[in-house]
């Protein structure tokens, strides 16, 4: 079975520019989650995602970031303009969340992102 | 907010065993869940507990004390494969967003 993927894989841009990181959930999955990852500040939820709709964005440092779900197998996360304090490890995970109980999140690969 | 506390780093030998803890101050419960994360990688999952007690799963054992907000991660017959960063993640709102501690780096020497 295919796992959440993301691309790029890798990154490098000059600052100022604008970055779309992109991400497909594992299908079945109902909630997908931004996360960002550096060694100052660890892992951070940016916003998630439940049924395509956005639960949770308090963890979205500032306006320069924005995410879209349009559908259940596609999700955007946008930096313009871009600053050198973004650069770090961004994951994307989904998971099948119900009143059920929890589900683990499975985490893609993540976009390793330089601003330079 | 949410807290979650666990120790920086641990090191031990190849064959032995290893207690990770983690603790944790959160405004409601709903999950605890273990993580490993070695470098340049992507944490993948390792166990979930949401009542009291030991989850054993192989080599890899959880245990959580909901009164306590006390958990921790057992690793035995440790391998050279397990060094990693091992975080601990609690669903403390229970709205299944996850917050992580920093991670256990832990290290395994021959």
């Amino acid at each position: 079975d295919a796992g959440v993927i993301q691309s790029p894989r890798h990154e490098v841009t000059e600052m100022g520019q604008e970055v779309t990181l992109r991400c497909k959930p594992i299908s079945g999955h109902n909630s997908l989650f931004w996360y960002r990852q550096t060694m100052m500040r660890g892992l951070e939820l940016l916003i998630y995602f439940n049924n395509n709709v956005p639960i949770d964005d308090s963890g979205m440092p500032e306006d320069r970031f924005s995410a879209k779900m349009p559908n259940a197998s596609f999700s955007t996360l946008k930096i313009q303009p871009s600053e050198p304090r973004d650069s770090a490890v961004y994951f994307c995970a989904s998971s099948f969340v119900s009143r059920g109980g929890n589900q683990p999140q499975h985490f893609g690969d993540g976009t390793r992102l330089s601003i330079l | 907010g949410q807290n979650i506390d666990q120790p920086t780093e641990m090191t031990a030998t190849e064959g032995a065993i290893v207690q990770i803890n983690c603790t944790y101050q959160t405004s409601g419960f709903n999950g605890l869940f273990w993580y490993q994360q070695h470098a340049g990688e992507a944490p993948t999952f390792l166990s979930y507990n949401v009542l009291d007690g030991l989850e054993e799963k192989g080599r890899f054992s959880s245990f959580l004390s909901r009164s306590k907000g006390y958990s921790y991660l057992l690793l035995k017959e440790l391998q050279m494969k397990d060094s990693a960063s091992y975080l601990c993640a609690v669903d403390g709102s229970n709205d299944y967003k996850l917050s992580f501690g920093a991670g256990t780096t832990v290290t395994v020497r021959a």
